[in-house]
């Protein structure tokens, strides 16, 4: 109940396209659900996240979109670049449990071709 | 500029040996956080602190030791009781309870090192 399952763990798409990566959550309690991006050697860094209140959330090219009966989300690239080729992860919290614990899907790997 | 260092970059265990990481952060976070990384599985929980000389275990953390002396500071031991250490280690910190919302602000990541078997 505690896991966050990410698909696909790899995903190739051309420049300008719109790579779609999904997330499912068993746990209700999940209250927040940020996606982070990580380059190679690299940490990851928070993209853009999502409270279970809202359907949908863009920033700039990147849209978080929300479906709380199905317990899942999704990540989708807009106009997707080269320089966004890098490792995707989402992650979901409990922000009640005061915590900051994240749980993290297993990651995607995005290549996007010029 | 504020952020998290993470060294040695690289570093590599003798079967037996103890080895720390080191994780230090000038963001004026109380929380901090060890994940480690392994292809496919996604950043897994090995112990987190949200004040100083206080930590929690996560969800792997056998084989692996903390100490919280300084607000600063989150050093991570991998001790030779970790049988499978070869991965990458990636120290996270954010806000924590006495310091407004926690959950809803972003963890920041250092760099991370690189741990393999010699």
């Amino acid at each position: 109940q505690q896991q966050v399952k990410q698909s696909p763990q790899s995903l190739i798409v051309q420049k300008g396209g719109i790579p779609i990566i999904n997330c499912a959550y068993e746990n209700t309690a999940f209250d927040y659900f940020p996606w982070y991006q990580q380059f190679p050697g690299k940490g990851p860094a928070l993209l853009i996240a999502i409270r279970p209140d809202v359907s949908e959330k863009k920033e700039g090219r990147f849209t978080i979109s929300f479906n709380k009966s199905a317990k899942q989300f999704s990540l989708h690239i807009m106009d997707s670049q080269p320089g966004d080729s890098a490792t995707y992860f989402c992650a979901a919290s409990f922000l009640s449990s005061n915590t900051g614990k994240l749980i993290f899907g297993q990651g995607t790997t995005l290549q996007v071709k010029p | 500029d504020g952020g998290i260092t993470q060294s040695p970059k690289y570093l590599f265990r003798k079967e037996g040996q103890n080895v720390t990481l080191s994780c230090e952060q000038n963001l004026n976070h109380d929380a901090m956080y060890w994940y480690r990384q392994d292809p496919g599985q996604g950043l897994r929980l090995i112990y987190y602190s949200q004040i100083v000389n206080d930590f929690q275990k996560g969800d792997i953390a056998e084989g692996y030791s903390v100490s919280r002396e300084k607000k600063e500071s989150f050093p991570l031991t991998v001790t030779s009781a970790q049988k499978n250490p070869t991965a990458f280690y990636l120290c996270a910190s954010t806000y924590g309870p006495g310091q407004g919302a926690i959950g809803n602000q972003p963890q920041h990541f250092g760099d991370g090192t690189r741990l393999s078997i010699l």
